[in-house]
């Protein structure tokens, strides 16, 4: 069956970086685009970064541009998020969750448990 | 990238129809077909509901549909039962890869 396990999570200091990873098992991984999806204390889901694919298509919200970097390694089966300057309002549970569709045109069919990221000030 | 609009809560007696509406821009909801739905119990992962605006995956009952007019998008949930209680997230593509959720609606079974 189709799995998603998120790591990396942890408390860290505003400013600092810390790496997510998301290994998948139970279906042929470089046939599905790869998103992150994140939820704040209190708040509700927010869509964070999506990943084509073959890793060439990538994108995130702009609240992220230039701070975070995804990127997928077919050959490991595992998706993994980078973040940079990480700051206060970056604290939520991160998900990542398995893209059903062709190209952009689906949904999320597939969801893991999340990780927990704490920045701190 | 503003989120799409949702009630923060809406409910209903065992047996009613409640809808949730999700309204977005000609930019999101409006400009495409993708809208889809989740379902998420405490402690849960999400779980689709609908997708392509008016699709239900395998397995979801037809007590669940979901239809969209213009910018707004709608679940409505008939027949309503105890264990529909739960919070309810429309998700809709917005171009250029980019995607938005919507704030989420807690839906109370009365």
């Amino acid at each position: 069956q189709v799995q998603l396990v998120e790591s990396g999570g942890g408390v860290v200091q505003s400013g600092r970086s810390l790496r997510l990873s998301c290994a998948a098992s139970g279906f042929t991984f470089s046939g599905n685009g790869m998103h992150w999806v994140r939820q704040a204390p209190g708040k509700g889901l927010e869509w964070v970064s999506f990943v084509s694919y073959d890793g060439i298509i990538k994108n995130y919200i702009d609240s992220v541009k230039g701070r975070f970097t995804i990127s997928r390694d077919n050959s490991n089966n595992m998706v993994n998020l980078q973040m940079d300057s990480l700051r206060v309002e970056d604290t939520a549970i991160y998900y990542c969750a398995r893209f059903y569709g062709d190209d952009d045109k689906g949904y999320l069919d597939y969801w893991g448990q999340g990780t927990l990221v704490i920045v701190s000030s | 990238q503003s989120a799409l609009t949702q009630p923060p809560s809406a409910s209903g007696s065992p047996g009613q129809s409640v809808t949730i509406y999700c309204t977005g821009t000609s930019s999101d909801v409006g400009a495409f077909k993708y809208v889809s739905w989740y379902q998420r119990h405490p402690g849960k992962a999400p779980k689709v509901i609908i997708y392509d605006v008016n699709k239900r995956p395998s397995g979801i009952p037809d007590r669940f549909s979901g239809s969209k007019s213009g910018n707004t998008a709608s679940l409505t949930v008939s027949g309503l039962q105890a264990e529909d209680e739960a919070s309810y997230y429309c998700f809709s593509y917005a171009g250029n890869y980019n995607w938005k959720f919507g704030g989420g609606t807690q839906l109370t079974v009365l």
